[in-house]
């Protein structure tokens, strides 16, 4: 079964400033999806970005990067020019490329942007 | 476009009674996903359905859980005789199809609170 492990329970940032959210899965599985969601405090789960593990270029979007690294099972999030609308909850996510078709989240870093 | 609606928002029971939850996925979705998240904790796969047919429910307890998605109308989650420790938030997710890469659309979940 994989795991999810996301070890920064809660981290801060000033606005504009950059923050960087680690992530750390466990799988034998050669070719997966990781994808990283966040839960504001509405509790609405809002998809950011998405990383094929076949890919080798890190996905981005606008402010949002990810760095992963296939061989160290690391997969993290880097949020540029922090904005207070960031602050919420950030749930890393896995899923197989085989017949399961279910996330598996980590249990997520809550992230303050301080003004 | 409507995206995914989860009712009730918020579920008061007293334990021993039976709690319903309801999920109307994304239009023209038949796939849905069903997730438990406890108080500070990431979100747990319960079950996946398609039409009519429960395709994994590895996550749903054996007893008191239940969930189907009919040909005509929403998703139900069924807890029978439920108890303190069924307090969490479901949500409900769907997807166009059972593709790796296709995302999962999440509703505002529903708060259960067991008294």
């Amino acid at each position: 079964a994989q795991t999810v492990t996301q070890s920064q329970p809660e981290m801060s940032v000033q606005e504009a400033e950059t923050v960087t959210l680690s992530c750390t899965y466990d799988t034998s599985e050669s070719n997966y999806y990781l994808f990283w969601y966040k839960q504001p405090p509405s509790r609405q789960m809002i998809l950011v970005i998405r990383q094929e593990a076949y890919k080798q270029q890190n996905a981005t979007e606008n402010r949002f990067s990810v760095n992963f690294q296939k061989a160290a099972k690391s997969f993290s999030l880097k949020i540029s020019d922090s904005q207070l609308g960031d602050t919420a909850m950030y749930f890393c996510a896995f899923k197989s490329s085989g017949s399961a078709r279910q996330l598996t989240f980590g249990s997520g870093t809550q992230l303050t942007v301080l003004p | 476009n409507a995206g995914v609606m989860q009712n009730p928002r918020h579920l008061v029971r007293r334990r021993g009674q039976e709690a319903r939850l309801r999920c109307s996925p994304v239009k023209g979705h038949s796939h849905v996903y069903w997730y438990r998240q406890l108080p500070e904790e990431g979100l747990k796969f319960m079950v996946y359905l398609q039409k009519e047919n429960i395709i994994d429910e590895s996550g749903m307890p054996k007893e008191r859980f239940s969930a189907e998605f009919p040909k005509e109308g929403p998703s139900i989650l069924r807890i029978q005789q439920v108890v303190r420790g069924d307090s969490a938030a479901y949500f409900c997710a769907s997807s166009p199809s059972s593709g790796v890469y296709n995302e999962q659309f999440f509703g505002p979940g529903t708060r259960l609170t067991v008294l």
